[in-house]
């Protein structure tokens, strides 16, 4: 029972446009959400993160928005550029003093 | 910086070998995560330990066992390797306490399991 859902597998966009990727959860208890990128070959890198009493938090070229009513978050990357290029996941804290329940990832793929 | 570093890159093991992968972190975090990662399924938690001598089993630990003897340290050891346990794993650290709950990941280890 996947309790984080992130349905698209993989997104490709232009350079300079945006990028959404997002992200639905089923259990109205969580309280805080993150994003994670990972490269091939490397560990997930934390990108920007929410708490659900925020429905906006943005950092660069990242924002996160929160909609609690549909239990659903997007991540904007505004312009996209090919450094982007990643697989992105979201994760939501289980208020069990820390661990995460993560999504099955989408990969974005920037084109110059 | 936090630093996780895990023992090896990339392993490949045979069918019915006992696996050791190894975790360290730098930081004094009390918390510390075993997952593996698969296409699809995104990053599932296998194991996690708040504190030293403690663990508590996460989604899919089965076929998996943990120790942790020292705060820095977290092991996850696969009793008798098989070919489903061929798998990215990564490992994990984080505050006990605090506001952001963000983990951090070591570089992963490649198993192949043959």
């Amino acid at each position: 029972d996947q309790q984080v859902k992130q349905n698209s597998p993989s997104l490709s966009v232009q350079e300079g446009r945006i990028s959404i990727l997002n992200c639905d959860y089923t259990n109205s208890m969580f309280d805080y959400f993150l994003w994670y990128k990972k490269y091939p070959a490397e560990g997930p890198t934390f990108l920007i993160s929410i708490s659900s009493i925020k429905d906006k938090n943005e950092d660069g070229r990242f924002t996160v928005f929160l909609n609690k009513s549909a239990k659903h978050l997007s991540l904007h990357i505004v312009p996209s550029q090919p450094g982007d290029s990643a697989v992105y996941f979201c994760a939501a804290e289980d208020n069990q003093g820390g661990k995460l329940i993560f999504g099955q990832g989408t990969e974005l793929s920037v084109k110059p | 910086d936090v630093k996780v570093t895990q023992s090896s890159r990339y392993l490949v093991k045979r069918t019915g070998e006992k696996v050791f992968l190894e975790c360290v972190q730098d930081m004094d975090h009390e918390n510390m995560f075993w997952y593996r990662q698969d296409p699809g399924l995104g990053l599932r938690l296998i194991y996690f330990s708040y504190d030293v001598k403690m663990k508590e089993k996460g989604d899919i630990p089965e076929g998996y066992s943990v120790s942790r003897e020292k705060k820095e340290r977290f092991s996850l050891i696969l009793e008798s390797a098989s070919t489903n346990q061929t798998s990215m794993y990564l490992c994990a650290s984080s505050q006990h306490t605090g506001s952001s709950y963000e983990q951090y990941f070591g570089p992963g280890t490649r198993l192949t399991v043959t």
